[in-house]
């Protein structure tokens, strides 16, 4: 069974500070995604990586996928209040389907 | 990427009914799958449903509890049959992207159903 552990679960942060949320596996996966979800609103994709090693940036935030599949980081750099939400990240399964992590619940105070 | 909407988009239910979900898309897609989350909390599949085929159901849930109607490549239904408490919860779909090779997925905004 493919699992992904998602870590820290909460971060409150202060606006300007840096932070990383780590989602680790004992399992290769294909391809990883990131997802942010904000209150009453369905998941948004971030960004999908799926070459081992790649990193890809997304204005203030950086995602890299290790380079044996199996891990994945988002760094978010001078965090903002905007930034607050629930970030998802999730592996590509056999059947189409995607296997998420807990959740990262980042709230960013001004 | 998709737009996905759905209706409704929240329900007070009393325990012992049923409440029907529906998820439209603004274009043709093969996967559609529905989610439930407790706020705040990651998602949990519900099944898979692909038009034209029974919907393939994860460990825990089961056909007489969660039917799924999937008519065309456009529209799901998700209907929660003889309510609970326990069956309050956010219930979300999704579909499978343009980039389905990476299992890419949109979301609809969710249906926020309180079971009383």
């Amino acid at each position: 069974t493919q699992l992904l552990e998602q870590s820290p679960q909460f971060l409150s942060i202060q606006e300007g500070e840096n932070l990383t949320v780590y989602c680790n596996s004992s399992s290769v996966f294909s391809s990883l995604q990131w997802y942010r979800q904000e209150p009453g609103e369905g998941p948004v994709l971030l960004v999908t990586v799926v070459t081992g090693g790649e990193v890809k940036k997304l204005k203030r935030l950086t995602f890299q996928f290790g380079d044996a599949r199996k891990d994945s980081s988002l760094h978010i750099t001078a965090a903002q209040p905007g930034d607050t939400g629930l970030y998802l990240c999730a592996g590509g399964g056999s059947q189409g389907n995607l296997i998420f992590g807990k959740g990262t619940k980042l709230s960013v105070k001004p | 990427s998709a737009v996905i909407s759905q209706k409704p988009s929240r329900d007070i239910c009393q325990r012992g009914t049923s409440l029907t979900i529906q998820c439209q898309v603004d274009s043709q897609v093969t996967m559609m799958f529905w989610y439930r989350q407790q706020p705040g909390q990651s998602l949990t599949l519900i099944a898979t449903a692909n038009q034209g085929s029974e919907a393939t159901y994860e460990s825990g849930f089961v056909i007489d509890k969660f039917p799924i109607s999937r008519p065309n490549l456009t529209f799901s239904t998700l209907t929660v049959s003889n309510m609970s408490p326990e069956d309050s919860s956010i219930y979300l779909c999704s579909v499978g992207g343009p980039g389905l090779y990476y299992n890419e997925q949109f979301f609809g905004p969710g249906t926020r159903l309180t079971v009383l």
